[in-house]
């Protein structure tokens, strides 16, 4: 596998339920980062979640870090229409002060009214 | 909310051409950045350039590209002799101090090459 597959590759999911997305990396990382991208647009940045942490909340977003697993899940409690976008995991695997941020292929997610 | 700023919003140049693109990062920001993503696949890594200098570069960024810092607020990219494979979108981002830190994209420039 590549560094930063997400699975699955796309959900549509009912609005109003959650939304979970899971994301797997090979080399070792000094943090991992969730970031949102609406169609056109910039990748926004969600959370970031350090290799020493396991858990982090932010508002309506959950992440988990597993590094023995080398995987993190991303889950969207009580999804709304707004949460429609294309969903990314990048790993930090920089040796030096400035990121290198290695981005996944995606997940993108569908909420239907 | 403060934002990275990026012109043009799209760009054509005939292959062979050279293009500059140009972003303003936050203000207080010291670590930038530069990605690309070819339509329907994944963003990668170019370049990231602090205290004047590039700290990493990708090997994709070879030496038809270059980055610049050229006054204290722009930071380029650019291409010497584009080739059709440079079509793409291009984002820029930039970090703050310390580093390991959230970094904030622009809305990109999507770069066509004819």
């Amino acid at each position: 596998s590549q560094q930063g597959e997400e699975d699955p590759q796309a959900l549509s999911i009912q609005e109003g339920e959650n939304a979970t997305m899971n994301c797997s990396y090979k080399t070792s990382i000094n943090n991992l980062q969730w970031y949102r991208q609406n169609s056109g647009r910039g990748l926004v940045h969600l959370i970031l979640i350090r290799s020493n942490e396991r858990e982090k909340h932010s508002g309506r977003l959950r992440v988990t870090l597993d590094t023995s697993k080398k995987s993190s899940s991303l889950l969207i409690t009580a999804s709304r229409a707004a949460d429609t976008a294309s969903y990314f995991c990048a790993t930090d695997v920089s040796d030096s002060s400035a990121s290198k941020i290695i981005f996944g292929s995606g997940t993108r997610l569908s909420i239907r009214p | 909310e403060p934002e990275v700023t990026q012109t043009p919003s799209h760009q054509v140049t005939q292959m062979g051409q050279e293009v500059i693109l140009r972003c303003v990062p936050i203000s207080n920001h010291l670590y930038f950045y530069w990605y690309r993503q070819i339509l329907g696949q994944k963003v990668e890594f170019l370049v990231s350039f602090y205290n004047n200098e590039i700290s990493e570069k990708s090997e994709i960024f070879d030496d038809q590209f270059s980055v610049e810092r050229p006054d204290g607020s722009n930071f380029t990219l650019k291409i010497r002799s584009t080739k059709l494979e440079d079509s793409a979108m291009y984002f820029c981002a930039s970090s703050d101090r310390t580093g390991y830190q959230p970094q904030h994209f622009g809305d990109g420039t999507r770069l066509s090459i004819l």
